[in-house]
């Protein structure tokens, strides 16, 4: 069955170290997209990316970075972990529609 | 800019009727969307609304969309306890392909 699958699940790291969190899926989807989950705001969009190659700045894009070699990775790279990025990360993807399918969430902690 | 609103938190007795509501800002959305998230997982696409269309039924769940106003609100009739769960509405904007979501309504059902 086709998936969407984030790694890793659980991240702890320090502030100023460099952190990738990974996603992959196998839907053969064009259009992926990387969330922030904090309590009150909901999910923001940080980045995406419509193809390979493409990558596109959502709302709260500064310290965050993504490429696209592939069709199926979208890794997010936080150049320098801030205390104020801890979060929960959602990953998701779709074809040309509003059905987004989301991964599991990677939760992570900078102290 | 684009904003989506919803009240956080809702309980129900199970059997009741739920009613989650949501205000948006963009008129010229496609389609809303809402989603649901259980504890522990990414979100999933529950329904969605065309924005043509006042009323959607599917089974428990009904939709109605008022465009004057910009509301958007979604019924789940006979509220169980697996309905428990964290409820985001959601608009699309510059394209299908993107979405903005609301803040996320967490819906409690009590015995």
């Amino acid at each position: 069955d086709a998936e969407i699958t984030q790694s890793p699940r659980h991240k702890i790291t320090e502030t100023g170290r460099q952190v990738t969190l990974a996603c992959h899926q196998t839907w053969n989807h064009n259009n992926m997209f990387w969330y922030r989950q904090d309590l009150g705001h909901g999910l923001r969009l940080i980045h995406y990316s419509y193809g390979v190659h493409d990558t596109n700045k959502g709302e709260v894009s500064d310290g965050y970075s993504v490429s696209r070699s592939n069709t199926e990775d979208l890794p997010l790279t936080l150049e320098s972990a801030a205390s104020s990025q801890t979060s929960v990360y959602f990953c998701a993807s779709s074809k040309n529609t509003g059905e987004l399918f989301f991964g599991e969430g990677s939760r992570l902690t900078v102290l | 800019g684009e904003d989506v609103e919803q009240s956080l938190f809702l309980s129900v007795r199970e059997g009741d009727s739920s009613v989650i509501n949501c205000t948006y800002t963009d008129s010229s959305s496609t389609y809303l969307y809402w989603y649901k998230q259980e504890p522990g997982a990414g979100l999933q696409l529950l329904t969605y609304i065309f924005s043509n269309m006042d009323m959607k039924q599917d089974q428990r769940l009904t939709v109605l969309l008022n465009k004057k106003d910009k509301h958007l609100s979604l019924r789940i009739a006979d509220t169980q306890t697996g309905d428990s769960a964290i409820y985001f509405c959601a608009e699309s904007y510059g394209g299908y392909n993107k979405l903005i979501f609301g803040a996320g309504t967490r819906l409690a059902v009590h015995p």
